[in-house]
């Protein structure tokens, strides 16, 4: 089983608020991503992480920003929640070189947004 | 464009039964194809990966196939139980740059009746 962690499982708030979704990893893994997910759809990435002070902006486009000041930790924040956020976000990691080994995925945070 | 498409999108098969999971892709040049299994409300999890030199291999009672002629992929489940009822997401990764990409299928959504 992988050791990464998102913190909360669940969230519902109000339009306008400021979130941040925690994600936290073991493994020592370099790379880190987050990922939106909606029923029936494929994961978009939106924010992805190959080291400490190193982010970029993934496919799909995002109000969201990230932070990676620790290895094992890559939060995602979003300054003012509006309903069109509401979505599953997934965190997850690899490691070797480019993004194509094996995923470690997080069990998600699920956000509302009324 | 590179894309994955998978089918069916959703199967509801009896315990004990076996059924394939399909997956179609045109990313190129291709570097692997991953099947991930995804219960209700956690993270996708790793069940085999395929290379372009290989055409079958088996995890227990998942086996994943590939035709990279065809750019084809299938996962057999054999002797189905509940605990494979599941969404089963197809991920392809090319290799068109340095750090390569990911391609992600909307996956095909098994239930298992008793």
């Amino acid at each position: 089983e992988a050791d990464i962690y998102q913190t909360p499982r669940y969230l519902v708030i109000g339009t306008g608020k400021k979130i941040t979704l925690e994600c936290s990893q073991t493994m020592g893994h370099d790379k880190m991503y987050w990922y939106q997910q909606d029923p029936g759809m494929e994961l978009h990435l939106i924010h992805y992480s190959y080291g400490v002070n190193s982010t970029e902006k993934g496919d799909l486009s995002s109000e969201s920003t990230v932070s990676r000041i620790r290895t094992e930790h890559f939060p995602l924040t979003l300054e003012s929640a509006r309903p069109s956020h509401t979505s599953q976000y997934l965190c997850a990691s690899s490691m070797g070189q480019g993004p194509t080994g094996e995923l470690f995925f997080g069990e998600g945070s699920r956000l509302t947004v009324l | 464009k590179n894309q994955v498409e998978q089918s069916p999108q959703s199967l509801i098969i009896l315990e004990g039964k076996n059924c394939t999971l399909q997956c179609n892709y045109t990313v190129s040049p291709f570097s692997n194809l991953r099947w991930y299994k995804q219960d209700t409300g956690r993270g996708p999890v790793s069940l085999t990966i395929m290379t372009f030199s290989e055409n079958t291999k088996s995890n227990g009672r998942y086996t994943a196939t590939l035709d990279a002629d065809t750019k084809q992929s299938s996962l057999h489940i054999t002797a189905s139980q509940l605990s494979d009822s599941a969404s089963y997401i197809c991920v392809v990764s090319d290799r068109g740059s340095t750090l390569g990409r990911l391609y992600f299928g909307r996956g095909t959504q098994l239930t298992v009746w008793p």
